[in-house]
């Protein structure tokens, strides 16, 4: 069965640099959400978004934005990164009430 | 506020031992939906079970089973015969149901398993 999708799955970046993750649900699913997790942490939810209109806003930082896109893949967008961005970064997807996570993007801010 | 508690950080049994792991959570939401998920040392996410609040009968999957009680507002998770494969950081989480699937999970903090062989 199809699994989402994200990319990249590492991504190093510098202090300041700005970074796009992407994510590609699982088909036909409508609703895809954003989590962070720290180092030995559990994921934190940051935004989720239902037939492409944010539904709900967690602790996402202002320098992050995403939307979800007419295919309904959906990009996070990070500027200004900052050493505590580092963390792996989860999208999920859900047509019901199961959320389904991708493998997760890790990024570490240098 | 939602909260869930996994009071075990830690957890370490020999293989083919029983072992559970205690969730209890917090909502004031009359209806909700309780999940367990497993993170492997690779890092991903595996979603085990889902359970919805008005439905407490207890589940089996194998060598899995949850007990979901809600007098005690908890949700444990038994695993049977543990093998070194269940070694993982396993997660319980809430959400709320609406009427659309757009619901944020919380996490407890996770219980870390390791399975000796």
């Amino acid at each position: 069965a199809a699994g989402v999708i994200q990319s990249p799955r590492h991504l190093i970046k510098e202090k300041r640099e700005t970074a796009t993750l992407k994510c590609y649900p699982i088909p036909r699913h409508d609703t895809v959400y954003w989590y962070q997790q720290g180092p030995g942490q559990d994921p934190q939810f940051l935004i989720s978004f239902y037939e492409k209109m944010q539904s709900d806003k967690g602790s996402i930082p202002d320098r992050f934005s995403a939307q979800q896109f007419s295919d309904y893949h959906s990009e996070l967008n990070m500027s200004s990164l900052e050493l505590g961005d580092s963390a792996l970064y989860f999208c999920a997807s859900s047509l019901e009430e199961t959320q389904y996570f991708g493998p997760g993007t890790r990024l570490l801010v240098l | 506020a939602q909260k869930v508690t996994q009071a075990q950080t830690e957890i370490s049994v020999v293989e083919k031992e029983d072992v559970t792991l205690d969730c209890v959570y917090e909502t004031r939401d009359t209806t909700y939906y309780l999940f367990w998920y497993k993170q492997p040392p690779s890092g991903e996410l595996v979603f085990l079970i889902r359970r919805n609040s008005f439905d407490e009968q207890n589940e089996i999957s194998g060598r899995y089973s949850w007990n979901f009680q809600k007098s005690t507002s908890s949700f444990n998770f038994t695993i049977t015969a543990s093998q070194v494969v269940d070694s993982a950081v396993y997660f319980c989480a809430l959400s709320e149901a609406k009427y659309s699937s757009a619901s944020k999970i919380i996490f407890g903090s996770g219980t870390r398993l390791s399975i000796r062989p």
